[in-house]
């Protein structure tokens, strides 16, 4: 149990245009979901906190109007990153919160953006 | 703020052998959650270990098992028996306890096991 998908994998875009990421929650509800960014070789870096139903919770730093979170359903957060450009291109994860004593993250497998 | 220090850029360890992969973190906080991520080339993140921090004994799952030390604020993760799958990137991250609490990961370790 507990796995968390993401949808696509990898996907190629033009500068300029707008890409959808989807993460959701297979066998779960999650109240909670995370985005990360993560460059080549370095570590997961949080971008914002996707909570079901409510507005995500941006890090410092983090372009809200650039990178739309959307956590419409208890198992279902998009991210869209809008007018891309080639400084967006990174390995972009998911994670979904499962209640429990420990409320753990589970995470998905990653989408690979490039932006030409 | 919490943060999270990995000082092991890469760590190698021989097949069959035991590595010990430092973690150290910051914080304010008496109770919280730490966890060891592993990132195969999948980049997959898959929880190897998690430590509460109320807990004094330490976590074992297995091969892995951990030297949790909260007044030095040290966390590290020993493998035992090292196996080719074991090389991966190592995340060591800290939680806080409450309900949608973000996790903070250190920046990695890699880790090589050759035969």
């Amino acid at each position: 149990g507990a796995v968390v998908s993401q949808h696509p994998s990898r996907v190629i875009c033009k500068s300029g245009t707008s890409v959808k990421i989807e993460c959701r929650s297979l066998d779960f509800q999650a109240t909670t979901m995370f985005w990360y960014r993560q460059f080549p070789k370095q570590s997961l870096m949080l971008m914002a906190t996707s909570n079901e139903g409510s507005k995500a919770t941006y890090e410092q730093g983090v372009e809200k109007d650039k990178f739309l979170i959307n956590h419409a359903s208890l198992t279902l957060s998009t991210l869209t990153v809008t007018s891309a450009h080639p400084e967006d291109s990174s390995f972009y994860i998911c994670s979904a919160q499962r209640g429990g004593p420990y409320n753990e993250q589970f995470f998905g497998p990653g989408t690979r953006l490039t932006v030409l | 703020a919490q943060t999270v220090t990995q000082s092991q850029p890469e760590m190698s360890v021989q097949e069959a052998e035991t590595v010990t992969l430092s973690c150290t973190y910051d914080t304010s906080e008496s109770d919280y959650y730490l966890f060891w991520y592993k990132q195969p080339p999948s980049r997959q993140m898959i929880l190897v270990i998690r430590q509460e921090a109320y807990k004094q004994q330490n976590a074992t799952e297995n091969r892995f098992s951990v030297n949790f030390q909260k007044a030095a604020k040290s966390f590290s993760l020993k493998i035992s028996d090292s196996q080719l799958g074991d090389a991966a990137m190592y995340f060591c991250a800290y939680r806080d306890t409450g309900t949608a609490s973000k996790l903070t990961f250190g920046t990695g370790t890699r880790l090589q096991v050759t035969l």
